[in-house]
Formats: C-alpha cells, sequence, structure tokens
C-alpha cells in the first residue's frame, strides 16, 4: 500500500467553480502534509502546508485535514485557467521523509 | 533571495557510464533531499541530508547510487554504471529544519541511452 493515495483524475471544473482534490494516507504517525502544484515540465512548488485538524485557508485556497480518517484535501475557489496543473499531496511521516501521491491533474476549462 | 539551484539541468549519457548531478540549496536551509520523478508519477523520495550526514538513504535503489554533502551546503548525486531505467527527472529541494516544508530546484533531467 502507498503511503498517499490520489485519484489520478483528470478532473475538470469551469473557470470560477470550486475544484476540490482528496488524498488519502497510510501512516497514521504523519504529522504534516502538504499539497503542491506542478506546471507539466517544471518542478514542484508548494501552495500549502498543513498539521493540525481542521482547515487552514490561504487566498482562494484551503486545505482540510481530518486525522481520525486520515485524508486530507485541497479546495480552490474560483478556479482560473491558470490553475490547470498536477497538484500532488504529501505527507511526513515520523522520519522525516516526504511520501508524494502520483498527483491529481486538474484542468480548469475557460 | 536565490532558490534551489540543479546542475546540470539536462544530462544525457550512455548505458554504463558514471554521472554527477550537483545541488545548491537554498541559504541556511539545514535539510537537503534527493528525489526522482518518473513521467505521470510524483516525486519518489531517495536520500535526505541533515547537515553534512545522510539521515535517511533508505531511498537508493541500489548500491550504484550514492550522494554526499561534505559541507553540509552543495549536494552531489552521483550514479554509477548507469542503467536505461535510470532515465528520470532527479530534483532537489531543501528546508530549513527536517520538518519544515520543503523547496524544490528546477530538476536534472537525465537520459540514460
Amino acid at each position: 500500500q502507498k503511503e498517499v493515495e490520489q485519484n489520478s483524475g483528470p478532473l475538470s471544473v469551469p473557470e470560477g467553480a470550486i475544484a476540490s482534490l482528496n488524498c488519502t494516507y497510510s501512516d497514521r504517525g504523519s504529522q504534516s502534509f502538504f499539497w503542491y502544484r506542478q506546471y507539466s515540465g517544471k518542478s514542484p512548488e508548494l501552495i500549502m502546508f498543513i498539521y493540525s485538524n481542521g482547515d487552514k485557508e490561504d487566498g482562494r485556497f484551503t486545505a482540510q485535514l481530518n486525522k481520525a480518517s486520515q485524508y486530507v484535501s485541497l479546495l480552490i475557489r474560483d478556479s482560473q485557467p491558470s490553475d490547470s496543473a498536477t497538484y500532488l499531496c504529501a505527507g511526513m511521516n515520523t522520519g522525516n521523509q516526504f511520501y508524494f501521491g502520483t498527483g491529481t491533474s486538474l484542468t480548469v476549462i475557460p | 533571495g536565490a532558490g534551489v539551484s540543479q546542475t546540470p539541468s539536462n544530462k544525457v549519457t550512455e548505458k554504463g557510464k558514471y554521472v554527477e548531478l550537483r545541488c545548491d540549496p537554498i541559504s541556511g536551509h539545514t535539510a537537503l533531499y534527493w528525489y526522482r520523478q518518473s513521467l505521470g508519477q510524483g516525486p519518489e523520495f531517495l536520500i535526505y541530508f541533515q547537515g553534512t550526514g545522510a539521515a535517511d538513504d533508505s531511498g537508493l535503489p541500489n548500491d550504484r547510487f550514492f550522494a554526499v554533502r561534505p559541507e553540509g551546503s552543495v549536494s552531489t548525486l552521483k550514479i554509477q554504471r548507469t542503467e536505461r531505467g535510470d532515465s528520470a527527472v532527479y530534483l532537489c529541494a531543501s528546508s530549513l529544519l527536517a520538518a519544515n516544508e520543503q523547496f524544490f530546484g528546477p530538476g536534472t533531467r537525465l537520459t540514460v541511452l
């Protein structure tokens, strides 16, 4: 079983809609979770991180963490075509290793 | 300030050759990570350094892979007797401390012919 699982998509949403990206993890000891965005041919860039149960908002982005259910999600409000990319979920386990999911491809349709 | 830099950006080599990939982390970042990413996959952990020492090298696929960080800053990933299956993008990331968010370099695309 992979440490972090993501639906590979592709996920398509119309411009202005909310995009919802989900991720589950297997290591209950993992404390920190990260969302990265990766454009084709580029390296991952950090969007948000979350350590505590609940929601964390930053501009149009909201990360949600539910440790009891072992899932992490990222909501993108007012989606823009420039948000079209692959979104990578990563967890950090107790050994400080990052485990990445395979990523969810998002397309925002103008 | 400068981000993480990696050289070369592209490397084409022949099967059986030796290659070195370099990573220059963000100044002051104590933790440095190496990943390998194949098409359609997420980054795969290889090794991470805390300071000069390899804190965890459990992700190195075999003994052809080795990495060093002699002065706690720049790191070099070394691959001996390259194989075609080693072709991938090799990403380096650094963080202020090991438990913090990581910032990635642009990667080195390695192609083994």
